[in-house]
């Protein structure tokens, strides 16, 4: 089975705080992704990165950084926590597929539920 | 850049009863069109995907139909049980590793 771990299931942060929140997963993916889930909003899509060191923006990039020094491990950053930011963050992971169709199936962590006072 | 509409946001059927959800895309380029489930709690999870060289896939109670001319996909449920309970949500890829999501819909199903 597919592990997607995320580090922190319930963090709270102040206004201005640098916050990190770290993913991990086993299976050796190529892709990995973090998106946001707000009521009515849906999964939005913040970055992702098909390979080391490689990153591409979502749809709403805004505000946070990432960071892929390892294959298994993906990382997103806030480098000043705004009201506006607290949300639950979802990391997820999928393999490369072969041939020129890259998508395939996401693989969630538990979710990272960050409050920003 | 990919637009992924779902209605209704919510759904409420009688046990037994179907349950359709209608999602539609904006990018004609999109090939790829997965629902995930997502139980109270918990992490979304695939359920069914489809591919845009078919028009309909089916897994038991489950069924996704694609019309590519109208760039819009349904899910279908049938005989629904109260594990149905969830929000599902509709994406679309066209291929370059973007998933974009819907909105999500809530489905309760009622004893």
């Amino acid at each position: 089975d597919v592990k997607v771990t995320q580090s922190s299931r319930y963090l709270v942060k102040r206004t201005g705080e640098k916050v990190f929140l770290e993913c991990v997963q086993d299976m050796d993916h190529e892709n990995m992704f973090w998106y946001r889930q707000d009521p009515g909003l849906g999964l939005r899509l913040i970055y992702f990165s098909y390979d080391v060191k490689m990153k591409e923006k979502g749809d709403i990039p805004e505000g946070y950084s990432v960071s892929r020094e390892k294959k298994e491990r993906f990382s997103l950053i806030l480098e000043s926590a705004s009201t506006n930011q607290t949300s639950m963050y979802l990391c997820a992971s999928s393999l490369w597929a072969s041939g020129r169709v890259k998508d395939g199936e996401l693989f969630f962590g538990e979710g990272s539920r960050l409050t920003v006072l | 850049g990919e637009n992924v509409e779902q209605h209704p946001s919510t759904l409420s059927v009688q046990e037994g009863d179907s349950a359709v959800i209608k999602c539609t895309y904006s990018d004609s380029a999109s090939n790829y069109f997965p629902w995930y489930k997502q139980e109270l709690g918990k992490r979304p999870q695939l359920i069914i995907d489809i591919r845009s060289n078919v028009g309909e896939k089916k897994d038991q109670r489950i069924a996704v139909t694609l019309n590519k001319t109208a760039k819009h996909f349904s899910l279908h449920i049938t005989e629904t049980q109260p594990e149905d309970s969830a929000v599902y949500f509709c994406a679309a890829s066209k291929g370059d590793d973007k998933i974009i999501f819907g909105k999500g819909t809530r489905l309760h199903i009622l004893p």
